[in-house]
């Protein structure tokens, strides 16, 4: 019951803005954001409890759809420090079960 | 957010061989958890290990290949045992200090299976 993530890749040049997205087949109760970098461990973005509320973290926010079972990560005037490697994460009975994983590349 | 030493950083070893992963947390934590790796890929969960308990499975993975230990609640091993060339992978350990604050990893473990 891996979440699944969309678009696998996205390439974008600086300052132009970008959409990941999470879904679940399973009823979601939290989602967590994480980037990796190339061979660096993954990084906490955020966590959206069940609720609906919009997280945000500089440019970078998201919205949870518990409904939808479903969650957007929204990237605006990218950096080239947002290059990396996206994952979502669903917190299923106390364990984290991450997303197939967005890989993003900006490019100057 | 904790910090967590995990070593070692990599290794080659040779089929048939075991590998143990230590990781050491500076705060104390209920649960940790280990997760793999393949290249390109998403993170995997092992297994949880709570302290003075067995460690919890995922499909796929079974103590005898992946025994893991966690004697007090700032340390876990893992080890890889009998490896094979698809044991070749990014090990990482990881702890939720505080609820809401998300996951903590360590720096992983590139083993290389030869």
């Amino acid at each position: 019951q891996q979440p699944v993530q969309s678009p696998q890749a996205v390439i974008l040049r600086e300052g132009e803005d970008a959409v990941i997205n999470c879904s679940s087949s399973k009823a979601l109760y939290s989602v967590h954001w994480y980037r990796q970098k190339h061979g660096e461990a993954p990084v906490f973005l955020m966590i959206l409890l069940k609720g609906g509320e919009q997280k945000g973290h500089d440019k970078i926010s998201a919205s949870f759809n518990e409904k939808k079972q479903q969650s957007s990560l929204y990237l605006t005037a990218s950096q080239l420090s947002y290059s990396g490697t996206y994952f979502c994460g669903t917190d299923y009975t106390d364990k984290l079960i991450f997303g197939t994983g967005t890989r993003l590349q900006v490019f100057p | 957010s904790a910090v967590i030493s995990q070593k070692p950083s990599r290794d080659i070893c040779q089929r048939g061989t075991s590998l143990t992963i230590q990781c050491q947390v500076d705060s104390q934590v209920t649960m940790m958890f280990w997760y793999r790796q393949q290249p390109g890929q998403s993170l995997t969960l092992i297994a949880t290990a709570n302290q003075g308990s067995e460690a919890t499975y995922e499909s796929g993975f079974v103590i005898d290949k992946f025994p893991i230990s966690r004697p007090n609640l700032t340390f876990s091993t893992l080890t890889v045992s009998n490896m094979s060339p698809e044991d070749s992978s990014i090990y990482l350990c990881s702890v939720e200090v505080l609820a809401g604050y998300g996951y903590t990893f360590g720096s992983g473990t590139r083993l290389t299976v030869v």
